[in-house]
């Protein structure tokens, strides 16, 4: 099993939709959570932590299910710049090495 | 400005030879790692580095060496290349090596080994 698993995707959405990714991890120990945005042939970029609480930031939520190691990202009202690919990434604690999933890829259309 | 410098973006080169990548941060980061990333599975990790002088085996490790002499620098050596280390690959740090940090990566190198 892997230690993070996404829906690879593709999700294909009109522009204004809102769309959902989950996440799921297999290490009950981990401790931080992340999600990252990838272009294409692009360095990975933090989008946002991942709080226990949920955060938001603008049109993105994130939320966290620690008894289902369970992650989400949620964008609402999505633009055309939005198309990338999400990854999910979590830390097991101990020393900073971050897992990552092999990414869900998202297209925005208009 | 605050990066994370890879070199070279893309190399293409013939089995056996060797070959460095560099990675340098201005950041003063305590933390680096390289990582691969191969379509369908993701990054994985090749090695990592808590401090100067301090560098550890990641999850990929054969076939590559490195080095931390320097704080800022974390160079990636192939001895002798072969095929099925032709990747992308990203060099990445972060302000410490202990706890939930976040990652700068570098911009990323395309290895092609024919």
């Amino acid at each position: 099993r892997k230690e993070v698993e996404q829906d690879p995707g593709p999700f294909n959405v009109p522009e204004g939709a809102t769309v959902a990714f989950n996440c799921t991890y297999s290490n009950s120990a981990s401790q931080s959570f992340f999600w990252y945005r990838q272009d294409c042939r692009k360095e990975p970029k933090l989008l946002m932590s991942v709080y226990s609480s949920g955060n938001e930031d603008g049109r993105f939520t994130a939320q966290l299910n620690r008894a289902s190691q369970y992650i989400s990202l949620l964008i609402r009202d999505s633009k055309l710049s939005d198309s990338a690919t999400y990854l999910c990434v979590v830390n097991q604690g101990g020393y900073n090495k971050l897992i990552f999933g092999a990414g869900t890829r998202l297209a925005v259309h208009p | 400005e605050a990066q994370v410098t890879q070199n070279p973006r893309y190399l293409i080169t013939v089995t056996g030879k060797k070959l460095t990548v560099t990675c340098s941060q201005n950041m003063n980061h305590e933390y680096m790692s390289w990582y691969r990333q191969d379509p369908g599975l993701g990054l994985r990790q090749i090695y990592y580095s808590m401090n100067v002088e301090v560098t550890d085996k990641g999850d990929v490790p054969e076939g590559y060496k490195v080095s931390r002499k320097e704080k800022r620098n974390f160079p990636l050596i192939l001895e002798s290349p072969s095929p099925n280390q032709t990747s992308l690959y990203f060099c990445a740090s972060s302000l410490l090596a202990q706890g939930g940090y976040g990652y700068t990566f570098g911009s990323g190198t395309r290895l092609t080994v024919v």
